[in-house]
């Protein structure tokens, strides 16, 4: 099963304006990284942001990551319709030990559609 | 630098075949990932190699298995195709899996009739 959900599931905008989206999670993570997938391609990376930072920005994209509500989120700024795509969020899981599992855990996506 | 590859990009197979992908991950990385994709269920985590050594696991059938080879290069393999089996099967080379910069190549769309 998932691990995380994100919220809205379809987002439809304007060029120009802003886009938010929001992850939640279950367990405790070592990082958070967000992703985005065109018309079901491979994905690419867009931003990772580890447990203990708070925010991250790279160009348009801001990242935030709460994790005492065990939730992140993703924003673009100044949206372009080339950003239209599905977005994933991914988690990095630790065991008891401490040792990452190796895997990705990603919620189910949000699609994001901007309009010229 | 080149990225994942991945090949064939699409195939069709008939129930009860077996098949076989192929990736072969950027240069210097070692660890290699599988994911599915379907609409139902989403990105789901098959397996990971690293080393050559299988190091976790996702929960799927013993039909779904996978090999490493000494130059990191990867394949997946399953046997006794299934109409389930429709997906876009992605895979992920990285130094670390998990630890960030996992790179993911285009995949390839498999559909079984």
């Amino acid at each position: 099963s998932q691990q995380g959900e994100e919220d809205p599931q379809a987002l439809s905008i304007q060029e120009g304006e802003n886009a938010t989206m929001n992850c939640s999670y279950k367990t405790s993570i070592n990082n958070l990284q967000w992703y985005r997938q065109n018309s079901g391609r491979g994905l690419v990376h867009l931003i990772l942001i580890r447990s203990n930072e708070r925010e991250k920005h790279s160009g348009r994209l801001r990242v935030t990551l709460d994790t005492s509500k065990k939730s992140s989120s993703l924003l673009i700024t100044a949206s372009r319709a080339a950003d239209t795509a599905s977005y994933f969020c991914a988690t990095s899981l630790l065991d008891a030990g401490g040792t990452s599992y190796g895997k990705l855990t990603f919620g189910q996506g949000t699609i994001l559609t901007v309009h010229p | 630098k080149a990225g994942v590859t991945q090949t064939p990009r699409y195939l069709i197979k008939t129930r009860g075949q077996q098949v076989t992908l192929s990736c072969s991950p950027i240069s210097g990385h070692r660890s290699v990932s599988w994911y599915q994709q379907t609409p139902g269920q989403g990105l789901q985590f098959l397996f990971e190699y690293f080393s050559e050594t299988q190091r976790n696991k996702g929960n799927f059938p013993g039909r779904f298995s996978g090999r490493q080879f000494s130059n990191s290069r990867s394949e997946m393999n399953v046997s006794t195709l299934e109409l389930g089996d429709s997906a876009l099967y992605l895979c992920a080379s990285s130094w670390v899996a998990g630890a960030g910069g996992d790179t993911f190549g285009s995949g390839t769309r498999l559909t079984v009739v």
